[in-house]
């Protein structure tokens, strides 16, 4: 079966830096996406890998190593508003996501 | 301001009824998705639609159709509701070009009783 792993929550310390870690097993690779998503809200697009390495973008970094079925994001000077649902997700061979449950990340002062 | 709105954005309904859960996108995107999301579990995608005048099966369809007569609107309907699906529903909807990010609806919060 298809199974995307990753947290179900962390905390962390506003201004700090942290990684959230998605693992997959998918029926082939189409790229591995990065939602966030605030309580009570829609998830947002965050970051899209299709290639192996790391895509930054302002505070967000996302790295991806196919051969390992392994992503992780990046975030860094973590502020108050970053508190959040982080949403991975991958393209199958026949172009459907499969998503991870998600990681609820804490901020902290 | 561009984008897809969802209605209702809740609702209580008793088990056995039917519901109609409506979603438009202004963005003139090809692609449009009905996803449920439950605690615990990644979003499930229950139908899409790739074009206008077609659609296909999710994850989990059954108990759900759907109908896209036009790019814009793309309903969901719960022939006879049950409680299970009990949920939060989220439209989303994405171009043809380049990673095809999706873009989401605000959600309809759905309580079957």
């Amino acid at each position: 079966g298809q199974n995307i792993d990753q947290p179900t929550e962390m905390t962390a310390t506003e201004g700090a830096i942290v990684q959230i870690n998605c693992t997959y097993q998918t029926s082939g690779f189409n790229g591995l996406f990065w939602y966030q998503q605030h309580a009570g809200e829609a998830p947002t697009f965050l970051s899209y890998n299709v290639l192996d390495g790391l895509e930054e973008k302002g505070r967000f970094s996302s790295f991806l190593s196919r051969s390992k079925g392994y992503s992780y994001l990046l975030l860094k000077e973590l502020q108050m508003k970053d508190s959040a649902s982080y949403l991975c997700a991958v393209r199958d061979s026949n172009y459907q996501l499969i998503w991870g449950a998600g990681t609820k990340l804490i901020i902290k002062p | 301001i561009a984008g897809i709105t969802q209605a209702p954005t809740s609702q209580i309904l008793a088990a056995g009824r039917r519901m109609t859960l409506r979603c438009t996108q202004d963005m003139r995107h090809n692609a449009m998705y009905w996803y449920r999301q439950d605690l615990g579990l990644g979003l499930r995608l229950i139908h899409y639609s790739n074009t206008a005048g077609t659609t296909g099966k999710g994850e989990v369809p059954d108990g759900y159709s759907v109908s896209r007569a036009n790019t814009d609107d793309f309903p969901l309907t719960l022939a006879s509701a049950v409680p299970s699906q009990t949920s939060v529903y989220f439209c989303a909807s994405s171009d043809s070009s380049g990673a095809n990010v999706l873009t989401f609806g605000a959600g309809s919060r759905l309580t079957v009783l």
